[in-house]
């Protein structure tokens, strides 16, 4: 079965650590992204790579790295230094210019 | 400044009626445009596109028109089902952009018995 995976479902964290939020997918796109929603938003882009070893930031990647050290794999990271990050992530892939496929999501809650 | 606008937050629709669900772009060089659903707690799930060479594109109970000269396109759902209920995304593109996404802020959808 071909898609994008995200795990955990729901996270859990204590302010001041670091967290990574994994994204897998098997539909060999080239590029995967990651968003943030926020309640009554749209999606925010974070940071997205259009192939290995290489990304670029988004609209708001304060407080966020990301890894492409595989083709499938696009791991983000919410550091420390991000001020609010209790949010809903959601990875995507697409080939290059084609339409975004969504994993399920990951709600992140940080107290 | 948001260059997607989705200007209604939510949408009530009876069951079995028309669907219209509106989205303004200021960018001129958006060339690409899609439509996604989102049930809570979920990702969005892609439904249909429209490229800018086109002012209609049809798929099913969905179809999507593009005004280009009003920078305007809107989804028509018909008829209506209860499944329709949910969040839909207009989202648009730019080559030059290298198809970078640039999303309004939904309109939920709520389909009544």
């Amino acid at each position: 079965d071909g898609g994008i995976t995200q795990s955990p479902k729901y996270l859990f964290r204590k302010e001041g650590q670091n967290v990574t939020l994994s994204c897998e997918q098997n539909l060999n796109h080239d590029a995967m992204y990651w968003y943030r929603q926020d309640p009554g938003q749209g999606l925010r882009l974070i940071y997205y790579s259009q192939i290995v070893n290489d990304f670029q930031k988004g609209d708001i990647a304060e407080g966020y790295s990301v890894s492409r050290e595989k083709k499938e794999s696009f791991p983000l990271t919410v550091t420390s230094a991000q001020k609010n990050p209790t949010a809903f992530y959601l990875c995507a892939s697409s080939y290059q210019s084609g339409e975004q496929y969504f994993g399920p999501g990951t709600r992140l809650t940080v107290t | 400044d948001q260059q997607v606008k989705q200007n209604s937050p939510s949408l009530s629709v009876q069951e079995g009626r028309i669907s219209i669900l509106n989205c303004d772009y200021t960018n001129s060089m958006f060339d690409y445009f899609l439509w996604y659903k989102k049930y809570p707690a979920e990702g969005p799930t892609f439904l249909i596109s429209i490229s800018s060479i086109k002012d209609k594109n049809e798929d099913g109970r969905f179809t999507v028109f593009l005004n280009k000269s009003a920078k305007h396109l809107s989804l028509h759902i018909v008829p209506s089902q209860p499944g329709d209920s949910a969040v839909y995304f207009c989202a648009a593109s730019a080559r030059d952009s290298n198809y970078q996404l640039i999303w309004g802020a939904g309109t939920k959808l709520i389909i009544k018995p």
